[in-house]
């Protein structure tokens, strides 16, 4: 079955870090690119980052360019994202979402069930 | 950045209903569009790519058009079970992001 799992999510103070994981399985990951998109409670739906098969091409959107940083590491079948300075604002369940199926990078066509990152004090 | 608006923000059916939903994006993305289904609690799954292919395993109920800065997304009979949140989401370039509309909730009147 193809799968997607996320995982690290919880609870953080404003300014600090979280590192969060996703799982694939089920395909072979290498040959995929990958991404994270968020979803503030209640809000729709933000790409956060796009990274490329062999993470040569890395993007992210304006709101975390700089505090976040996006990986993989294909021998693991994972990808991750690692964020700091953490706002309130970042407060969403966050998705790994994976791209390429189709030929090209924008039709995010498995995702993982979310993992939610709450930013409080 | 390329900004997305969709319409209606919501909207109410009965079963059977023929339901359309548009995208307009603030500039020309071509057919980098590609429209989603969430329902509460759920992951979005992808329904259309490209404006116009529907994704495999979709039923064939759903459909969509267009190009340029212009789209639209079709359900020709509404079912209870499309009762979700559909988000258009363009990707025409990468160094400008990838953004998504702000949703339509489709209920069941």
């Amino acid at each position: 079955e193809v799968q997607l799992v996320e995982s690290g999510g919880g609870l953080v103070q404003p300014g600090g870090s979280l590192r969060l994981s996703c799982a694939a399985s089920g395909f072979t990951f290498s040959t995929y690119s990958m991404n994270w998109v968020r979803q503030a409670p209640g809000k729709g739906l933000e790409w956060v980052s796009y990274i490329s098969t062999i993470s040569s091409t890395i993007y992210y959107a304006d709101s975390v360019k700089g505090r976040f940083t996006i990986s993989r590491d294909n021998a693991k079948n994972s990808l991750y994202l690692q964020m700091n300075s953490l706002r309130a604002e970042d407060t969403a369940v966050y998705y790994c979402a994976r791209s390429g199926e189709h030929g090209d990078y924008g039709a995010f066509d498995i995702w993982g069930q979310g993992t939610m990152v709450i930013v409080s004090s | 950045d390329i900004q997305m608006t969709q319409s209606p923000s919501s909207l109410s059916a009965s079963v059977g209903d023929r339901v359309t939903i548009t995208c307009q994006a603030s500039q020309d993305i071509s057919n980098y569009l590609n429209w989603y289904q969430q329902k509460p609690g759920k992951a979005p799954k992808l329904l259309i790519y490209d404006a116009s292919n529907l994704e495999t395993g979709v039923p064939s109920r759903f459909s969509g058009s267009g190009s340029g800065t212009y789209f639209t997304f079709t359900i020709t009979s509404l079912q209870p079970e499309d009762i979700a949140t559909y988000y258009c989401q363009q990707y025409a370039n990468l160094l400008r992001g990838i953004t998504f509309g702000p949703g339509t909730k489709v209920d069941i009147k």
